[in-house]
């Protein structure tokens, strides 16, 4: 069966630099979620999007945004890239809002940013 | 606000051990549990679910009650292995909305031969 996809794997970014992060939901599914886990934390909530419009927010800073689009794949721009930004960015979907507690997240495997 | 407790890790076991992962959440309404798993480089598994109170969640040989009186969801296996080392994490999502996971701290398992 498909999985949510997420590119790159891997990235390496100098401070201040940007990034931009992508995630393929899986089909059908029009609820994306993203979540940042730093190294040894748990994830922690950024962003939502249903409908390819913005549905909740978290602790996501100033310096990212993010956009669902027609497709409903995702993207996560993060500029002005700081050092405690280093963590695995983690790409979640879902079918529907969430008012059948039978829909369950399905998480990619993450995107691993490193800022140097 | 909302949130989930679990027992520090890391947790050190034999082979064929009994586990128990404690779990306990602060929640207004009726949330929804879960227990994901995250291997080594891997990202999060989804290992079992509860969506109302006294539901079982259980999978692999894992099992878990969703526990209102005690607001608990504690793991247990009667037998691990030792391709069981992961991390371990106890979420909760509320009821209607677009449903974000909060996540606990998570609870390393180690199971030795």
């Amino acid at each position: 069966a498909a999985g949510v996809i997420q590119s790159p794997r891997h990235l390496i970014k100098e401070k201040r630099e940007t990034a931009t992060l992508k995630c393929y939901p899986i089909p059908r599914h029009d609820t994306v979620y993203w979540y940042q886990q730093g190294p040894g934390q748990d994830p922690q909530f950024l962003i939502s999007f249903y409908e390819k419009m913005q549905s909740d927010k978290g602790s996501i800073p100033d310096r990212f945004s993010a956009q669902q689009f027609s497709d409903y794949h995702s993207e996560l721009n993060m500029s002005s890239l700081e050092l405690g930004d280093s963590a695995l960015y983690f790409c979640a979907s879902r079918k529907g809002k969430g008012a059948d507690r039978s829909n369950i997240q399905y998480f990619g495997a993450g995107t691993r940013l490193s800022v140097l | 606000g909302d949130s989930v407790t679990q027992m520090e890790g890391p947790v050190t076991l034999s082979e064929e051990a009994f586990l128990t992962i404690n779990c306990t959440y602060t929640a207004t309404g009726y949330p929804s549990l879960f227990w994901y798993v995250q291997y080594p480089g891997e990202g999060l598994q989804l290992l079992l679910k509860a969506t109302k109170a006294d539901d079982k969640g259980s999978n692999k040989g894992f099992e878990a009650t969703y526990r209102k009186e005690t607001t608990s969801f504690h793991l247990e296996k009667g037998s691990v292995q030792v391709s069981d080392s992961a991390v371990y994490f106890c979420a909760l999502s509320k009821a209607g909305g677009y449903n974000k996971l909060i996540f606990g701290a998570g609870t390393r398992l180690a199971v030795h031969p």
